[in-house]
């Protein structure tokens, strides 16, 4: 069965500073899902990325799909407060059903 | 108006009760889903209903069964309640054929006692 991994697992930074979160898949990607959760509430759609070597941006917020499809990275530029909470990358798993499988996720702490 | 919406958001119950959760969607969805995350914040798919048709049942416990009335209905009933099954549980609607990913409800955190 296919998984994805997450890494950092936890994330702190300073305000205004960089980061990059990768989500590592078993098997190829056919559709990645990048997801915002903040503390009480559900999973708010960040993008979408379907073919290799794209690249998506949202705001400050930019995610790649590599070439061979088994990886993706979510940078996020000027880091701010508002960004803290916990990302995860979701995979469309195939066969038609919908179905998507979830890293662990990454809980990021931006410090003001 | 909440696009995916579930009902409670909070339930404490006691040890072998049983309980149910609702989730409604008003997005005109075909899909719906429901999720368990853990508190290592693990999401892990449960269930999920196709225009009121069970399409994916995950290993998951029997006592746990859905219920889909209408498409934009998923209920989850639980029966006799274990400490195991203390999570957050998240309903969530997709629209099959799109790349936009699914609209989930904001959460309902079960805490078995």
């Amino acid at each position: 069965s296919q998984e994805l991994e997450q890494s950092p697992q936890s994330l702190i930074v300073q305000e205004g500073k960089n980061l990059t979160i990768n989500c590592t898949s078993s098997k190829t990607l056919y559709g990645l899902y990048w997801y915002k959760q903040k503390y009480g509430e559900g999973l708010i759609f960040l993008m979408m990325l379907q073919k290799g070597g794209e690249e998506k941006s949202h705001e400050k917020i930019t995610a790649k799909l590599d070439e061979k499809k088994q990886q993706s990275s979510l940078h996020i530029t000027a880091s701010q407060p508002s960004h803290a909470g916990i990302y995860l990358c979701g995979a469309d798993t195939g066969g038609n059903t919908g179905k998507l499988i979830f890293g662990q996720g990454t809980t990021l702490q931006v410090k003001p | 108006d909440t696009a995916v919406s579930q009902t409670p958001k909070y339930l404490v119950t006691q040890m072998g009760n049983d309980k149910s959760i609702k989730c409604e969607q008003n997005l005109g969805h075909d899909t719906m889903y429901w999720y368990k995350q853990d508190s290592k914040k693990f999401l892990k798919i449960m269930f999920s209903y196709n225009n009121k048709e069970l399409i994916i049942n995950e290993t998951v416990p029997n006592r746990f069964s859905p219920k889909s009335p209408d498409k934009a209905h998923l209920n989850l009933h639980i029966n006799s309640l274990e400490l195991g099954d203390s999570a957050v549980y998240f309903c969530a609607s997709s629209q099959q054929g799109t790349n936009y990913g699914y609209t989930f409800g904001s959460g309902t955190r079960l805490t078995v006692v």
